[in-house]
């Protein structure tokens, strides 16, 4: 069975600042690993995943995640905060192969920015 | 555009009364999913569907009902034997459930707020 960890349910930085949001996942098979964002009373979209292959991954609005393996972690991070990145982000994991039942979510992490 | 559609966006139901929440895509998708979420708990599976008239429980499926007669579509029904049902009740789909696929992220509608009154 598969599992995701994510460290702090809330999460505050200042604008311009580094953002890191950490992830950890328990999985018997190679994983595929996903971060989406949540922005209030919306679904959830894709920022990035990893598959297989180069793991830096680099998603959309300057987000990327490194897959680290021997740490069994896929933590999130942007350079440079932006008011614009306030909202709930959320890891997943499904094992490779294809689950059945898609993916294991973590519990989310609401991500403040400070002005 | 591609998609998937999720209506009503919010709902009010009263006690006792079984309300049905809708979802339709034309990604051409074999996989769809329910998924419950509440402040601080994450998504929680309720059901899915890897094909047209077959679906499996997920973690949470006591008090709730689905179908599957057609690909696009995969409604939810809150029944009254659910004693808990104001959440945020999000739709998703991938291209399959199963078999080595390289693209298996879920696609997500932009949910149903229900909310019992």
């Amino acid at each position: 069975a598969q599992s995701v960890t994510q460290l702090g349910s809330h999460v505050s930085v200042s604008e311009g600042a580094l953002v890191l949001l950490r992830c950890n996942y328990s999985s018997s098979v190679p994983p595929y690993l996903f971060w989406y964002v949540q922005y209030p009373n919306q679904g959830l979209q894709l920022l990035l995943k990893y598959t297989t292959g180069a793991t830096l991954v680099k998603g959309i609005n300057g987000f990327e995640a490194e897959f680290k393996k021997s740490e069994t972690s896929f933590h999130l991070t942007k350079p440079s905060a932006h008011m614009s990145d306030a909202a709930e982000y959320f890891c997943a994991v499904s094992e490779r192969g294809g689950g059945a039942d898609g993916l294991t979510f973590g519990k989310g992490t609401h991500l403040i920015i400070q002005p | 555009d591609g998609g998937i559609t999720q209506s009503p966006k919010y709902l009010f139901r009263k006690e006792g009364q079984n309300v049905t929440l809708s979802c339709e895509q034309n990604l051409n998708h074999d996989a769809m999913y329910w998924y419950r979420q509440d402040p601080g708990q994450g998504l929680r599976l309720i059901y899915y569907s890897q094909i047209v008239n077959d679906f499996q429980k997920g973690d949470i499926a006591e008090g709730y009902s689905v179908s599957r007669e057609k690909k696009e579509s995969f409604p939810l029904t809150v029944t009254s034997a659910q004693k808990n049902p104001t959440a945020f009740y999000l739709c998703a789909s991938s291209i399959s459930g199963q078999g080595q696929f390289l693209n298996t992220e879920a696609f997500f509608g932009q949910g149903t707020r229900l909310t019992v009154v």
